[in-house]
């Protein structure tokens, strides 16, 4: 079964670097996944796709202090040199094309502190 | 650039169907490039994909939500629409369509609507 695994919760100083983890479960370790944002009381935009292999894909406008990497199972987004408005909420999403089945993580709440 | 906007009513009493629409602009619904996706937060909860459709008529769903859902699309009119059938107060949410590129990326999103089930 195709499941995203979150930590609930995360935190960061304002100006440092946090990195989120979503992991995949048994099997599926080189499906790529997408990074959303959702901001307090907004809607969720999308970030970027990340590969197995690391590479990432940013959507239009997304700032440079966002990026993307992998390890196995593992997909990470790292903020390097966090503001204030990336307080938010941040789920990853991934796909079985086989099987036509979208899945979201449980989402990880970031407090800039 | 794909863009989304919900519509619907704002409340539905419980037993009934909830019907949302999804117009799209800047890009038409028949190119084939795209799953036309429902999704829906409940309150304070996280993601749950509803279902899309594709390729004009195929639809696929979550498991959890497959007895009830329908989802259509009209392409004269350039939309794509949700029907959830037998709703209680548990299907309330803000409802959201978006676009799913056909390698599985979720790359654009409505705003959402809120649709409460209340009587």
């Amino acid at each position: 079964q195709l499941v995203l695994t979150q930590s609930p919760s995360a935190s960061a100083s304002l100006g440092a670097s946090v990195k989120l983890t979503c992991t995949l479960s048994s099997g599926h370790k080189n499906n790529a996944i997408t990074w959303h944002q959702q901001q307090p009381e907004k809607g969720p935009r999308h970030l970027m796709k990340v590969n197995s292999d690391g590479s990432h894909f940013k959507g239009d406008g997304i700032p440079d202090r966002f990026s993307g990497s992998s390890s196995g199972p593992e997909r990470y987004l790292t903020i390097s040199g966090v503001q204030s408005e990336d307080e938010a909420d941040y789920y990853c999403q991934t796909w079985a094309p086989g099987i036509h089945v979208v899945v979201f993580g449980g989402g990880t709440k970031l407090t800039v502190l | 650039q794909v863009e989304l906007q919900e519509s619907g009513p704002g409340l539905v009493r419980p037993s009934q169907t909830l019907p949302l629409t999804c117009t799209v602009s800047g890009g038409s619904i028949s190119s084939g490039a795209y799953y036309w996706s429902w999704i829906r937060q409940q309150p304070g909860k996280g993601l749950e994909w509803i279902g899309y459709i594709y390729d004009s008529a195929s639809t696929a769903f979550n498991p959890s939500l497959k007895s009830r859902a329908t989802i259509s699309m009209d392409t004269s009119r350039n939309h794509f629409s949700l029907k959830l059938r037998s709703v209680t107060a548990a299907d309330t949410a803000v409802y959201y369509c978006a676009a799913i590129t056909i390698f599985g990326v979720l790359t654009n999103w409505g705003r959402g609507t809120l649709v409460a089930v209340s009587s």
